[in-house]
């Protein structure tokens, strides 16, 4: 079955610490990654994806990705964190190489910034 | 820029009643889907539509249904409520291509 897999659920950092957020995903075939952020008490919004291409893509808010394809990996990057950053953030695939596929996404990893 | 509008935010049920959750996707987007995330847990996909026929089936139980209708609105419906069921279910929409989703802020249920 696919699956998403985040290494961290909990992250604590002080603010201007840099960010790597592990994503890994089981899946054969092509696939479209996403990284979502949710704020506390608020819906899901997008970080950034990849659909092809440039392997390194940089999304909203100074936060990157890095997709290794020999690695099923899709880590997310931010080189210096701040407070407002503090949120939950959510790996999430959708397999297949059209488009209109349901995303699988990972448990969540919640980040804690401290200023 | 509209977003995705979901209806209502809160709703407080008991157990084995039922409950309509609205979705009312971004305009021009014909692909609506629904997921559900149960406290501190992962959202989870439960159904889709594009173009008012269903596109994918998740984890939805029986006891719920779902349809898109001809103005691309999306209502789920869901019967003998348990409190399992106690979760934020978050509507999406996608556009021409339909590779990136848009979601709304969720309806929040709570089944007493």
């Amino acid at each position: 079955a696919q699956s998403v897999s985040q290494h961290n659920h909990h992250v604590i950092l002080s603010e201007a610490a840099s960010l790597e957020l592990g994503c890994n995903y089981s899946y054969g075939g092509t696939v479209n990654l996403f990284w979502y952020v949710q704020y506390p008490g608020q819906h899901l919004q997008l970080l950034l994806k990849y659909f092809s291409g440039d392997p390194l893509v940089k999304g909203i808010k100074g936060f990157e990705a890095e997709f290794i394809k020999s690695k099923f990996s899709f880590n997310l990057r931010k080189p210096s964190v701040q407070w407002s950053d503090t949120a939950e953030y959510f790996c999430a695939v959708s397999p297949g190489s059209g488009g209109y596929n349901k995303l699988i996404f990972g448990a969540g990893t919640r980040l804690a910034v401290h200023p | 820029a509209a977003g995705v509008i979901q209806s209502p935010r809160h709703l407080i049920k008991e157990k084995r009643e039922t409950a309509t959750l609205k979705c009312y996707p971004i305009p021009r987007h014909d692909t609506v889907y629904w997921y559900q995330q149960g406290p501190g847990q992962d959202p989870q996909f439960l159904i889709s539509f594009y173009e008012k026929m269903q596109s994918d089936k998740g984890s939805i139980p029986d006891r719920f249904s779902a349809q898109q209708f001809s103005d691309y609105h999306s209502e789920l419906n869901m019967s003998s409520l348990e409190l399992g069921d106690s979760a934020l279910y978050f509507c999406a929409s996608s556009g021409r291509g339909g590779n990136e989703q848009f979601f709304g802020p969720g309806t929040r249920l709570t089944v007493l």
